[in-house]
């Protein structure tokens, strides 16, 4: 079974709105951290929230994360077109192992 | 600076043949990972390595087989392909363990499985 779970599993909106993302997981963990791929290319790191955070910021993105409801959130501001992807949430799980788990994605779509 | 580089990046095979992915990474990093994507299903990582000479399994290991020979190349092999391998394969790194930072991809080998 998956660690992470993304959700919506897919959005639309307009240029120049808001996209918010959410991310549940289902163990303890040390990091969260959120992945973009454009359509047919790899993944690229977009952010990176420990676990005694609450909140980070990257130019529009800001993410949250929640331990106790275990659940973290992205939000995108002012989306663009050029935001069009698919967004993952990669958690690490706590206890000694070195893997990252993903979830299954939520599709962004931005029209113009 | 190539970072993570895949090859081939486009594959068929029929059922039974094996094949061999190549991952090279030129960024020095310890640690190695192959990930497959499905469509619905995110990634799930197949074998992982932390360091020259060691490998590690993951969550979906089973037909198939990696070496790190060389710091810096990974290979995954499938010794019997079927059908239900058809897959992107993602070749990832990092500089140390994943509870220190981001993982680095390459751009990924679709393989399809006749």
């Amino acid at each position: 079974s998956q660690q992470g779970e993304e959700d919506p599993q897919a959005l639309s909106i307009q240029e120049g709105e808001n996209a918010t993302m959410n991310c549940s997981y289902k163990t303890s963990i040390n990091n969260l951290q959120w992945y973009r791929q454009n359509s047919g290319r790899g993944l690229v790191h977009l952010i990176l929230i420990r676990s005694n955070e609450r909140e980070k910021h990257s130019g529009r993105l800001r993410v949250t994360l929640d331990t106790s409801k275990k659940s973290s959130s992205l939000l995108i501001t002012a989306s663009r077109a050029a935001d069009t992807a698919s967004y993952f949430c990669a958690t690490d799980v706590s206890g000694g192992y070195n893997k990252l788990i993903f979830g299954a994605g939520t599709r962004l779509a931005v029209h113009p | 600076n190539a970072g993570v580089t895949q090859t081939p990046k486009f594959r068929v095979l029929k059922t039974g043949q094996s094949m061999t992915l190549l991952c090279a990474q030129d960024m020095n990093h310890e640690y190695m990972y192959w990930y497959r994507q499905d469509p619905g299903m995110g990634l799930r990582l197949i074998h992982y390595s932390v360091g020259e000479g060691t490998t590690a399994k993951g969550e979906v290991p089973d037909g198939y087989n990696v070496s790190r020979l060389k710091k810096q190349n990974f290979l995954l092999g499938l010794e019997s392909a079927a059908p239900s391998q058809t897959s992107v394969y993602f070749c990832a790194s990092s500089p140390g363990r994943v509870i220190a930072g981001e993982l680095f991809f390459g751009e990924g080998s679709r393989l399809t499985v006749l």
